[in-house]
């Protein structure tokens, strides 16, 4: 079945570097991707997505391109923050706005120190 | 923005006994909410699909019977662990499907179950 693959963290970063965190999918079709966030306490909010291969989904200086060649969503962030310490996680649709439910990923620990 | 809420947050029951926990979409219908559960360091794992007004649709390994979910109405579903052993022991996070135009999903914060 559909599937989602990211890196295993916990990931710990100084403030102000480059952060990746890698994603690959399995699926049949053709499915949405998602970058969930999930801060201490809170439960998880929409960082961003894309729909279909070569979108960019981007907000908060984060960013994603949908690679279809290499089944990826590479989540991304140029200049990190401390209050960017959460943990992320990817996640699929098979179809949007339906009742399709997401598979994630097993979720990714950022910490980003001063 | 659209906030579904949980409750309770937290609860810790003795093993037999029965726990009820609800979700709630606070400024949005939702015809169809998801409950999931989320193991230390683990994926969060789907258990059932909830839908308005009919039963329940479980995944496969997922005890109907154990896990009861009624969604009675448009922001309203309800998980309850029928007779609760430490092996339930979880976080139990639900989420909803905004039924207007976005159809996008909001997730509740999550509810720990500590079952002694």
């Amino acid at each position: 079945g559909d599937s989602v693959t990211q890196m295993e963290g916990p990931v710990t970063l100084s403030e102000e570097a480059f952060l990746t965190i890698n994603c690959t999918y399995t699926a049949t079709g053709y499915p949405s991707l998602f970058w969930y966030v999930q801060y201490p306490g809170e439960g998880l909010q929409l960082l961003l997505k894309a729909t279909k291969a070569d979108d960019k989904g981007s907000n908060k200086g984060f960013e994603a391109t949908y690679r279809k060649e290499t089944t990826s969503f590479h989540l991304e962030k140029g200049s990190v923050q401390v209050s960017d310490s959460a943990v992320y996680f990817c996640a699929l649709s098979p179809v949007t706005n339906s009742g399709y439910a997401l598979n994630f990923g097993k979720g990714t620990s950022l910490l980003v120190t001063p | 923005g659209a906030v579904v809420s949980q409750h309770p947050s937290w609860v810790i029951c003795k093993s037999g006994t029965s726990v009820k926990i609800e979700c709630r979409s606070l400024d949005f219908q939702a015809t169809t909410m998801f409950w999931y559960r989320q193991f230390p360091k683990q994926s969060l794992m789907l258990m059932a699909t909830s839908n308005e007004g009919s039963k329940a649709t479980y995944e496969q390994g997922v005890e109907k019977d154990k896990f009861l979910i009624n969604h009675a109405s448009l922001t309203l579903s309800t998980l309850t662990v029928t007779s609760a052993h430490p092996e339930d022991s979880s976080f139990y996070i639900c989420s909803a499907r905004d039924s207007g135009n976005t159809g996008e999903l909001f997730f509740g914060e999550g509810s720990r179950l500590t079952v002694l």
